[in-house]
């Protein structure tokens, strides 16, 4: 069974910093992974998805990174304004099946005006 | 603008009473899923269909039963609400060929 770890599980910091949020799954025989974000009360709007041919999407001020062989991905927010403040979870797909995915329980973050 | 489009933003239900909670994608996507989402638990698959008629049972069907007719609608049914089902409900959509979930923007559901 796919197992889905973020790390921080909060993380609040000033406004115009750099930052890395941080997704490790278990089992690395995946097609892809996605990273959403969520604003309270709200559903999940896509950011990334990274096939598993890739290393690394970027858009705009988000680059997100893949290593399946070390079961790891990285979401890279530049210049993080309060705008960004929001939940972001990484999803992987469950093993056995790529259209069913496991997330993870999500990063939220705030940023600080 | 593809869309995933759920046809309740927030609903209040009474105990014992059947709920509908609709949803209806515009990308021709082949599969269909329902979540909730509770804090401190995460998303949780109730149910998926990957064609029309099609339905299996996620991690979490007690309670729950869907329905889907047409290829771009996909219902979740509470047979008889209870107050434990008060939740957030997710539906998401996707294509064979990984390219990723689309999400509604959820309904609020509160059971009283």
């Amino acid at each position: 069974k796919q197992e889905v770890t973020q790390i921080p599980a909060a993380l609040s910091v000033p406004e115009g910093e750099n930052l890395v949020l941080n997704c490790s799954f278990t089992d690395s025989a995946i097609y892809n992974l996605q990273w959403f974000r969520q604003d309270p009360g709200k559903g999940l709007t896509s950011l990334l998805l990274i096939q598993s041919s890739q290393r690394e999407q970027t858009s705009g001020r988000l680059n997100a990174s893949l290593d399946k062989s070390s079961g790891r991905s990285t979401l890279y927010i530049a210049a993080s304004q309060p705008g960004d403040s929001a939940t972001y979870l990484c999803a992987v797909p469950s093993v056995g099946g790529y259209q069913k995915v496991t997330f993870g329980t999500g990063t939220k973050l705030q940023v600080i005006p | 603008d593809v869309k995933v489009t759920q046809s309740s933003r927030y609903l209040v239900k009474r105990t014992g009473e059947k709920v509908f909670l609709e949803c209806v994608q515009d990308m021709d996507h082949e599969n269909m899923f329902w979540y909730r989402q509770d804090p401190g638990l995460g998303l949780r698959l109730i149910y998926f269909s990957y064609d029309v008629k099609m339905k299996e049972k996620g991690d979490i069907p007690e309670g729950y039963s869907v329905s889907r007719e047409k290829k771009e609608r996909f219902s979740l049914i509470l047979e008889s609400a209870s107050t434990n089902q008060t939740s957030m409900y997710l539906c998401a959509s996707s294509s064979w060929g990984g390219y990723g979930y689309t999400f509604g923007s959820g309904t609020r559901l509160t059971v009283v």
